[in-house]
């Protein structure tokens, strides 16, 4: 079963809108990872944020965690028609495993 | 780099029917993982390797599910009988070494059982 949940389910912006996506979980982790999948395509690494840390950058993605509340954000800034996909957050526990939430879809409009 | 590679992109098959999927992992990628992916939902975890050793096969349904990693390199995974219920895509991923926390998918083997 899966443990991430994420919130929206689905989300749909204006191209140069944010989007922000949330996950949860419930037990501990190590690290916690996003990764995104284009519609049949394979899932892509995003970024990654250690347990230890609070917020991280790339590019126009920002990552936060508060493992207080066990809950992640990303948001994606300036976004674009490119960005269409769904985001998934994994939770990393133990060596090598991940566990997936259930994904958002988001839909940015040109 | 060549990423990882599945085949084949796309089976369909009757149900009660053998079926088998192939990966090959990023070339250096000791640590080799299917998942199997149900539509709207998040990939699970089937089984993953460390060289030629399943080290975690807890969710792998072993009674008509089984895999290899002959020479620590491709593996294949296996359905026997498949069930309506096994339709699914199903990933590979690869990663350097377990301890490398990125993993690398590849394109998914999406299957269908009629």
């Amino acid at each position: 079963s899966q443990q991430g949940e994420e919130d929206p389910q689905a989300l749909s912006i204006q191209e140069g809108e944010n989007a922000t996506m949330n996950c949860s979980y419930k037990t501990s982790i190590n690290n916690l990872q996003w990764y995104r999948q284009n519609s049949g395509r394979g899932l892509v690494h995003l970024i990654l944020i250690r347990s230890n840390e609070r917020e991280k950058h790339s590019g126009r993605l920002r990552v936060t965690l508060d493992t207080s509340k066990k809950s992640s954000s990303l948001l994606i800034t300036a976004s674009r028609a490119a960005d269409t996909a769904s985001y998934f957050c994994a939770r990393s526990t133990s060596y090598g495993k991940l566990t997936f939430g259930q994904g958002t879809i988001l839909t940015v409009h040109p | 780099e060549a990423g990882v590679v599945q085949s084949p992109r796309y089976k369909i098959i009757e149900k009660k029917q053998p079926v088998a999927f192939w990966c090959n992992p990023i070339s250096g990628h000791n640590t080799l993982y299917w998942y199997r992916q149900n539509l709207g939902q998040g990939p699970e975890l089937l089984i993953r390797y460390e060289n030629e050793e399943a080290v975690d096969d807890s969710q792998l349904p072993k009674d008509r599910f089984s895999a290899e990693r002959l020479k620590g390199v491709d593996s294949t995974l296996k359905i026997q009988p498949a069930e309506l219920g096994d339709s699914a895509v199903y990933l590979c991923a690869s990663s350097q070494v377990v301890s490398q926390e990125t993993q690398y998918f590849g394109p998914g083997t999406r299957l269908l059982v009629l």
